[in-house]
């Protein structure tokens, strides 16, 4: 089955300096990779997501690549801010039986020190 | 996600005790689906449903039962076989996909043993 390896497991940046996390995952089949930002006690949140026909999407300063030849993607977020810290968890997609079954990492714990 | 509602916020239950965990979304997605958080981890799938009346085990479905009724609901029982029950519950949905969509998560369930 599908297995996601996130990291780091903990990050600390300047605010407005960049971040990025990085995630491979083994299923060569696995076909859409969203990324979620969970604040402490919150739902995650989805901020980003790529499917394997496309290397790099970008929205605002939240950017990710995707090598699927390597099978790792990456979150980039740039101009770093307060509110950007909180934990990210990225995740794979395999379709099994016309069901999405979505395996995530074990997380980042993003903090932006002022 | 406003369209996915769980309820209780806070959940307690007694040794020996089954206790069901209720999700309820108007997004008129067909498929949903249980996790299980524990602390500084992933998410975990426990249970997920694509269609009325048809669910499927996830990953760590031992312990825990689901009944999909309804196109709105999926209730989660945990029951007294769960032996370490104490974990934040998401329950997330999404539309049955021909490419992969996103999934969307509720506030969550935090259960703990008395």
């Amino acid at each position: 089955g599908e297995n996601v390896e996130q990291h780091p497991s903990t990050l600390s940046v300047q605010e407005g300096d960049s971040a990025v996390i990085k995630c491979t995952y083994s299923d060569s089949a696995s076909n859409y990779f969203p990324w979620y930002k969970q604040e402490l006690g919150k739902r995650p949140q989805l901020i980003i997501d790529i499917r394997s026909n496309v290397g790099e999407k970008k929205d605002q300063r939240i950017a990710v690549t995707l090598n699927k030849t390597a099978k790792h993607f990456s979150l980039h977020i740039t101009e770093t801010q307060p509110e950007d810290s909180a934990v990210y968890f990225c995740a794979a997609s395999v379709l099994i039986q016309g069901a999405q079954k979505l395996v995530f990492g074990q997380g980042t714990r993003l903090t932006i020190n002022p | 996600d406003g369209g996915i509602t769980q309820s209780p916020k806070y959940l307690f239950r007694k040794e020996g005790q089954n206790v069901t965990l209720s999700c309820e979304q108007n997004l008129n997605h067909d498929a949903m689906y249980w996790y299980r958080q524990d602390p500084g981890q992933g998410l975990r799938l426990i249970y997920y449903s694509q269609i009325v009346n048809d669910f499927q085990k996830g990953d760590i479905a031992e312990g825990y039962s689901v009944s999909r009724e309804k196109k709105e609901s999926f209730p989660l029982t945990v029951t007294s076989a769960q032996k370490n029950p104490t974990a934040f519950y998401l329950c997330a949905s999404s539309m049955v996909p021909t490419g992969n969509q996103p999934q969307h998560f509720g506030d969550g369930t935090r259960l703990s043993i008395l």
